[in-house]
């Protein structure tokens, strides 16, 4: 069974790095049809869609990010990594990693697998 | 970025009650509409893709349709488990974005 667990700190200061791992289990993360991503949620709020990453290293982000924001893939750790810089207040929120799926023979995709999320407290 | 419109943003129905939640999307998105269900505190799972296909395992009472710019879910007979959050998103164009969520409660 397929596993994502985020790991890393909870609480940042303001204007410092936020770095978050997520570890895969039961799957490899260089297989194809998938890409690896994280999204956020502020606490009481929606969804927002960071950015993603394919074991080749491509990466997309969201543009409202795109400047402070890096996702890496460790391939042989299985894992990948968010690193998001100058952080405020505004960046609090669970922060989830993500599988998104092909449909198999489409180019359909969806988010198939989440971790549990880990709450980012940014405060000074 | 294409925006997502859910509405309501909240409803209370009771148990065996229809239920429709409606997603429109700011521009076509063919059929790349995904719908989630979030329960307090726990991470979203994920019902519907490509706006109709149902998950395996996902009760058959939950249903989408839709194409281009409207979508919508509809829970055939409200149960006391389906009081959640629920969201749409499209993955038809980066950055891929998320409706603000309606909140289902059952009375």
């Amino acid at each position: 069974q397929l596993q994502l667990q985020e790991s890393g700190p909870g609480l940042e200061r303001p204007s410092e790095t936020l770095s978050l791992t997520c570890t895969v289990s039961g799957a490899s993360i260089s297989s194809k049809n998938f890409y690896w991503g994280w999204i956020r949620q502020p606490p009481g709020k929606g969804l927002e869609w960071i950015g993603s990453i394919y074991y080749s290293g491509t990466t997309y982000y969201n543009p409202s990010l795109q400047s402070r924001v890096t996702i890496s893939v460790d391939t042989s750790k299985n894992q990948f990594s968010l690193r998001l810089t100058s952080v405020t207040v505004a960046d609090t929120a669970v922060y989830y990693c993500v599988r998104r799926m092909a449909v198999t023979g489409t180019k359909l995709y969806y988010f198939d697998y989440w971790g549990q999320g880990t709450l980012v407290t940014v405060s000074s | 970025a294409i925006q997502m419109t859910q509405s309501p943003s909240s409803l209370s129905a009771s148990v065996g009650d229809r239920v429709t939640i409606t997603c429109r999307a700011s521009q076509g998105i063919r059929n790349d509409l995904g719908w989630y269900q979030q329960k307090p505190g726990k991470a979203p799972k994920v019902l519907i893709y490509a706006a109709s296909s149902l998950l395996s395992g996902v009760p058959s009472r939950f249903s989408g349709s839709g194409s281009g710019t409207d979508f919508t879910l509809t829970i055939s007979s409200l149960q006391p488990e389906d009081s959640a959050t629920y969201y749409c998103q499209q993955d038809s164009n980066y950055p891929h974005t998320f409706g603000g969520g309606t909140k289902v409660e059952i009375k």
